[in-house]
């Protein structure tokens, strides 16, 4: 069965540092999103993203937050200068038609540690 | 507002039936999801309700009220492989794009 593809599994970075989280969707999917978890918490829209724009953000989706489409496979999620707050899961999903019956496809993450 | 409400925590026994509730708000429903969440790893789709009624899909049956903003999970014949979190999501198109909103979730626990 196709499956979304995060990398790294797991990062720890220094407070004010850059990360740059991976994602692979699903080759013919069109929709992307990324998603995060607190420990314990519930999961949270980021962003949400297709035909190569950004199509909806949250409010937690701030300067420090950008997306990019850099080729015709991968996707990707940047932060800038993290904060120890921003230790969470974060979730890639795609879905090849938005409405119907079609549910995400969830990566299996990327745990960010800010330290 | 937008807002989702499950209970925290349920614990049930191997073999029994388990109804896990969710009432929702949301200006622009367009469809109720359950997922799937072991500990570390990623949600996992389960079901999918958009009418009114009942959906059945093996052990799991999910059903929906949108009139009521009510929706429920059954679990039927609880496996150890049950012990999860199980999450409430609807799918919502207020802003014209789709994007779900999830419950806290609910933590099972079966015990043998």
């Amino acid at each position: 069965e196709p499956e979304v593809t995060q990398t790294p599994s797991h990062q720890v970075t220094q407070m004010g540092q850059e990360v740059i989280l991976r994602c692979v969707p699903i080759s013919n999917h069109l929709y992307f999103y990324w998603y995060r978890q607190i420990l314990g918490q519930k999961v949270e829209f980021l962003v949400s993203f297709y035909n190569n724009e950004i199509s909806e953000k949250s409010e937690i989706f701030d300067d420090q937050f950008s997306v990019e489409r850099p080729d015709g496979s991968n996707f990707t999620l940047k932060i800038r200068s993290t904060k120890l707050e921003d230790s969470a899961m974060y979730f890639c999903a795609s879905i090849l038609r938005q409405g119907g019956n079609y549910g995400y496809t969830f990566g299996s993450g990327t745990r960010l540690t800010v330290v | 507002g937008q807002n989702i409400d499950q209970p925290t925590e349920m614990t049930a026994t191997e073999g029994a039936i388990v109804q896990i509730n969710c009432t929702y708000q949301t200006s622009g429903f367009n469809g109720l999801f359950w997922y799937q969440q072991h500990a570390g790893e990623a949600p996992t789709f389960l079901s999918y309700n958009v009418l009114d009624g009942l959906e059945e899909k093996g052990r799991f049956s999910s059903f929906l009220s949108r009139s009521k903003g009510y929706s429920y999970l059954l679990l039927k014949e609880l496996q150890m492989k049950d012990s999860a979190s199980y999450l409430c999501a609807v799918r919502d198109r207020t802003s014209g794009t789709y994007k779900y909103i999830f419950g806290t979730g609910t933590r099972l626990k079966v015990l043998a």
